[in-house]
């Protein structure tokens, strides 16, 4: 089983600033099959990037992934109201089985 | 437009059973695996379960296997989750979602809760 750690647990910014979010995993993530979500409170988790670093339909390109074998990371260039929220990465290269990160919780400083 | 809308989550007590539905409709059902994924109060998201276009495979988290069951009726393009031996720790929003590895739509989720 993949372990996938994301970090911080908490990222305290303001609006405009640039965010970045990590994700490691315990092993090598066969070709970079790794997801990220966006989940806002009451509502339901949202596909942000797929293949590691592949912008979802209709996503914003000021969000975008980067990242391979076991280091991951997602980017949003500059913060929006709307951006702070809960981040959940996801591997599924050992599909079809597949794990979740614990998330970071994107507030506002 | 895809939609997933899940049903049959309520209050049981422990060891009891539940089976959750989710009706899927906008997309062709047979041409996707299907997952469950379960989320409890407060805290990060968990896969539970998929299931192959035809049902011949199963996989499961290792927490729920030998007590929960997917299956799906293309028929009715539905996918559903039979749980047994509830327990405490079961206690979750569960959501189906499209799978194609990345999970790409999601239903609202049915809130499962196991209590005395």
């Amino acid at each position: 089983e993949i372990v996938l750690t994301q970090s911080p647990g908490t990222l305290s910014l303001s609006p405009g600033q640039r965010a970045t979010l990590s994700c490691r995993a315990s092993q090598s993530v066969s070709s970079s099959y790794l997801a990220w979500y966006q989940q806002k409170p009451g509502q339901v988790p949202r596909l942000l990037i797929y293949a590691a670093s592949s912008r979802a339909t209709g996503i914003p390109d000021r969000f975008s992934g980067s990242g391979s074998g076991t280091d991951f990371s997602l980017t949003i260039s500059r913060l929006e109201p709307e951006d702070f929220a809960m981040y959940y990465c996801q591997q599924y290269g050992t599909s079809p089985l597949y794990s979740f990160g614990q998330g970071t919780k994107l507030e506002i400083k | 437009e895809v939609q997933l809308v899940e049903s049959g989550g309520g209050l049981v007590q422990p060891g009891g059973s539940l089976r959750l539905s989710c009706a899927a409709s906008g997309f062709t059902f047979t041409r996707y695996w299907m997952s469950w994924v379960r989320q409890a109060p407060g805290m990060g998201l968990e896969w539970v379960a998929n299931i192959k276009q035809d049902g011949s495979e199963k996989y499961y988290v290792d927490s729920v296997e030998g007590r929960f069951t997917i299956s799906r009726d293309n028929a009715k393009t539905s996918l559903y989750l039979q749980m047994n031996f509830l327990r405490a720790e079961d206690t979750a929003v569960y959501y189906c979602a499209r799978d194609l590895g990345k999970l790409d739509y999601w239903g609202q989720g049915t809130l499962v809760t196991v209590s005395s």
